[in-house]
């Protein structure tokens, strides 16, 4: 049973360019998030997807990143015209209920480099 | 506006002691609570977690105890070995909510 898959496991980015990040939950799971780990520092929410919905984006930047989980496929963050400061640790979660007491299962993330 | 904190950013302990690892939180409406352990290059794996109508709940080396009125939580590794050197995160969920929120980690470092 695979657990969650992210790829790739490391991204480097000129200045300007798109990054593109894929997470496949794990087999049974409806519920992606992502979050995000800057040097030195905790993870910080970005956004909570099911299928084909986007239920809480609180934690995304306003401009230049988006996600999406459609119905078939990966769930994927798109960060567009990156920037130094997007360097990070981009970690996937997935989980297969929203609001009961179960954890959140996170793939070993994609590392963002941009230069 | 940090609402989980842990304060310590790292903690040694010999192996074969107790490691006790602590995590503050500020929000009321918090009602479920975890501890992931992370190595580097790699995500973090769930560990062990508690819900707030309890005050302790135990796996093999790992306690977690929970203190709703001093909105205060710790985890306690007996007894420590080597492989336990990693990082670890405290994270905390709302009532009926989705998402978790992390604390900023603390390092342990488990000597030989």
């Amino acid at each position: 049973n695979a657990g969650v898959m992210q790829n790739p496991r490391h991204l480097v980015r000129r200045r300007g360019q798109e990054a593109r990040l894929r997470c496949s939950p794990m087999k049974g799971h409806s519920h992606v998030y992502w979050y995000r780990q800057l040097p030195e520092e905790g993870l910080k929410f970005m956004v909570y997807l099911q299928k084909e919905n986007i239920i809480d984006e609180s934690g995304m930047p306003k401009e230049r990143f988006s996600a999406e989980f459609p119905k078939e496929g990966p769930s994927i963050l798109r960060i567009q015209q990156v920037v130094r400061g997007d360097s990070a640790a981009y970690f996937c979660a997935s989980s297969p209920t929203q609001g009961q007491n179960s954890p959140l299962h996170f793939g070993n993330g994609t590392r963002l480099t941009v230069t | 506006d940090q609402q989980v904190k842990q304060n310590s950013p790292s903690l040694s302990v010999q192996e074969g002691r107790i490691s006790i690892l602590n995590c503050d939180y500020t929000n009321s409406m918090f009602d479920y609570f975890l501890w992931y352990k992370k190595y580097p290059a790699e995500g973090p794996t769930f560990l062990i977690s508690i819900s707030s109508i309890k005050d302790k709940n135990e796996d093999g080396r790992f306690t977690v105890f929970l203190n709703k009125s001093a909105k205060h939580l710790s985890l306690h590794i007996v007894p420590s070995q080597p492989g336990d050197s990693a990082v670890y995160f405290c994270a905390a969920r709302w009532r009926g909510g989705n998402k978790l929120v992390f604390g900023a980690g603390t390092i342990l470092r488990v000597k030989s």
